[in-house]
């Protein structure tokens, strides 16, 4: 059964220490995209890959790495330099062209 | 450049009226458009697409939009809401050419709203 993994689906951290958002894909997607929603907004872009080894920033990539050492992996770190990292995480794929984006279930970050 | 206006942050309809959410785009090439529904503390899931190919799309759970390009608009419609389209719903624009992070843009969504 092909899709969007996201692990954890909620994680809990304290401010000051960085975390690592899983997000793994099985449809052999070539881009693979990061989101932030806060609540009541919409989508903002963190950051996107297009092909394994290279990645761009998206509208919010300050305070947040990224790595696509494999096709089906691009895991999201949040570092303690992202002012405000309480939100809702989105990982989405999609093939190359204007096909669809398919999106995980979201991890639910919450640093007190 | 590329843009997505979905003209109604909140639409409230009752349980069995019809449903519509309004989009308009901008976009300077032939565009590829996508309805998602986000319930929630969910994922975005795809309702339907529009590729260039027939103008009236059918999705799943009864919706279906219009892609008009004389009005630029993709406005999304149900004939009966049920309870259970309770959501979020955005409207997504794929241009390769029009800007946006890989050539998408998304609408800043729609809350719908069912009465029973």
């Amino acid at each position: 059964d092909g899709g969007i993994t996201q692990s954890p689906k909620y994680l809990f951290r304290k401010e000051g220490q960085n975390v690592t958002l899983s997000c793994e894909q099985n449809l052999n997607h070539d881009a693979m995209y990061w989101y932030r929603q806060d609540p009541g907004q919409g989508l903002r872009l963190i950051y996107y890959s297009q092909i394994v080894n290279d990645f761009q920033k998206g509208d919010i990539a300050e305070g947040y790495s990224v790595s696509r050492e494999k096709k089906e992996s691009f895991p999201l770190t949040v570092t303690s330099a992202q002012k405000n990292p309480t939100a809702f995480y989105l990982c989405a794929s999609r093939a190359l062209g204007n096909s669809p984006l398919h999106f995980g279930n979201g991890t639910r970050l919450t640093v007190t | 450049a590329q843009s997505v206006t979905q003209l109604d942050s909140h639409v409230s309809v009752s349980e069995g009226t019809p449903v519509l959410l309004r989009c308009n785009y901008s976009s300077s090439y032939s565009p590829s458009l996508f309805w998602y529904v986000q319930h929630p503390n969910k994922g975005l899931q795809l309702l339907l697409k529009y590729t260039s190919a027939a103008t009236l799309v059918k999705g799943i759970n009864g919706f279906e939009a219009e892609f008009k390009k004389s009005e630029t608009s993709f406005h999304l419609t149900k004939p009966s809401a049920h309870m259970s389209d309770a959501a979020e719903y955005f409207c997504v624009v794929s241009d390769p050419s029009g800007g946006g992070a890989d050539g998408l843009t998304f609408g800043k969504g729609t809350h719908l709203i069912i009465q029973p």
